[in-house]
């Protein structure tokens, strides 16, 4: 089975561009979590859905920061205009609605680069 | 909120010996699950093992196998016959659901290094 699948992954931009991440979940799967991880900060989950819905998006940093899950089998993660300390690696991960116990599953990544 | 700390930033084991990655938290929660993920150089985050706070007896995956100790709110995983491949960054993660959100927290991480 594919797992998440993520693009582009690698992308390296300059500052004020807008930056499209892309997600795609392991197909069954009902929630879909977006994370950044930095030296500094480690993991942090930016923002989660359920069923295409966000449930929880205290994590976005601002708003330049945006998500969007238009179907059950794509979501992306916007940044709108980039700044140089947005550069990290940005993970999607998906998991079953079978339960908490479920893990979730994470794709390879996006490793953002602005100049 | 709940945190996650792993206390040792680095180690360092040789190929065929048994080491433990030591992890602990604190929440007020009674029902969580507890999650250790790997994450080699290649940067994909790999579950490793898990564990149900509701559970007493600690899980085991092959040469993973975990010390749950709710009491004192540790989890500790155990590697037996260290490998090259275990060679990578580990993360402790605990999760629970409070409010109608989940959340699945990580700690710092932990560089392992298998030598040969």
């Amino acid at each position: 089975d594919a797992g998440v699948i993520q693009s582009p992954r690698h992308e390296v931009t300059e500052m004020g561009q807008e930056v499209t991440l892309r997600c795609k979940p392991i197909s069954g799967h009902d929630y879909l979590f977006w994370y950044r991880q930095t030296m500094m900060r480690g993991l942090e989950l930016l923002i989660y859905f359920n069923n295409n819905v966000p449930i929880d998006d205290s994590g976005m940093p601002e708003d330049r920061f945006s998500a969007k899950m238009p179907n059950a089998s794509f979501s992306t993660l916007k940044i709108q205009p980039s700044e140089p300390r947005d550069s990290a690696v940005y993970f999607c991960a998906s998991r079953s609605r079978a339960g908490l116990n479920q893990p979730q599953h994470f794709g390879d990544g996006t490793r953002l680069s602005i100049l | 909120a709940q945190t996650v700390t792993q206390s040792q930033p680095e180690m360092s084991v040789q190929e065929a010996e048994t080491v433990t990655l030591s992890c602990t938290y604190d929440t007020s929660e009674s029902n969580y699950y507890l999650f250790w993920y790997k994450q080699p150089p290649s940067r994909q985050m790999i579950l490793v093992i898990r564990q149900e706070a509701y559970k007493q007896q600690n899980a085991t995956e092959n040469r993973f196998s975990v010390n749950f100790q709710k009491a004192a709110k540790s989890f500790s995983l155990k590697i037996s016959d260290s490998q090259l491949g275990d060679t990578a960054m580990y993360f402790c993660a605990f999760m629970s659901f409070q409010g109608g959100s989940e959340k699945l927290v990580f700690g710092k991480g932990m560089k392992l290094t298998v030598n040969p």
